[in-house]
């Protein structure tokens, strides 16, 4: 079936250390979100990407989109303590315009 | 209060009862879609509705479970004859327009002894 793999699935990082997480799909996406949960808390939307190769950047936060819309990015430059949380990647299926939602990368951001 | 909310937020159950959750989306949204999360992992989308039509339901939706929402604004879910295996964090999000942002709920919690 379809599947939205994360990787990693944890990462503990000093503050100021840089931090990437990786999302590969096994079928095409139309788009892919992004969401931040915090422990405890819901996923919060932080941004989306529509075009093949596509790249935004939010402050200290890049995503990118690939080429094959089979895969995304997310760093964050820097990381700070408030960066603690699960980062969830989401995509439409081309086919089934279903929502899947990545395994999700857990941060851990050590002061 | 112009966000998500859902209703109860916590629920304790016995297994083999009947639960019924509540969503009130944002009110100029037309979608609404319900996940359920458990810990570690996820969401993993169960249903969605444009205004008050049902368009998608997973495979994971079995018939115990049924959603509506009845006048294109609030939604509930209910779960029939309830198994441990259904306990999980129960998300609704609702958007404006198809594939926009989501805006998610705090959810509630079901938990099945």
């Amino acid at each position: 079936g379809q599947q939205v793999m994360q990787i990693p699935q944890y990462q503990h990082v000093q503050e100021g250390e840089d931090f990437t997480t990786y999302c590969n799909s096994s079928t095409t996406l139309s788009n892919i979100q992004w969401y931040k949960q915090r422990p405890g808390g819901h996923p919060v939307f932080l941004i989306q990407l529509v075009k093949s190769g596509e790249v935004k950047k939010q402050k200290r936060l890049t995503f990118q989109f690939g080429e094959a819309k089979k895969n995304s990015s997310l760093h964050i430059t820097a990381t700070q303590t408030t960066d603690v949380g699960t980062y969830f990647c989401a995509g439409v299926d081309s086919g089934t315009y279903k929502y899947i939602f990545g395994t999700g990368t857990r941060l851990k951001v050590l002061a | 209060d112009t966000g998500v909310s859902q209703n109860p937020r916590h629920k304790i159950t016995k297994r083999g009862q009947n639960v019924t959750f509540r969503c009130d989306p944002i009110s100029e949204h037309n979608r609404l879609y319900w996940y359920r999360q458990t810990l570690g992992q996820g969401p993993e989308f169960l249903t969605y509705f444009q205004n008050e039509a049902q368009l998608e339901k997973s495979r994971l939706l079995s018939d115990r479970f049924s959603a509506e929402r009845p006048k294109g604004s609030f939604s509930t879910l209910e779960i029939q004859r309830t198994e441990q295996g259904d306990s999980a964090m129960y998300l609704c999000a609702s958007s404006h327009g198809s594939y926009n942002e989501q805006f998610f709920g705090p959810g509630t919690r079901l938990t099945v002894l």
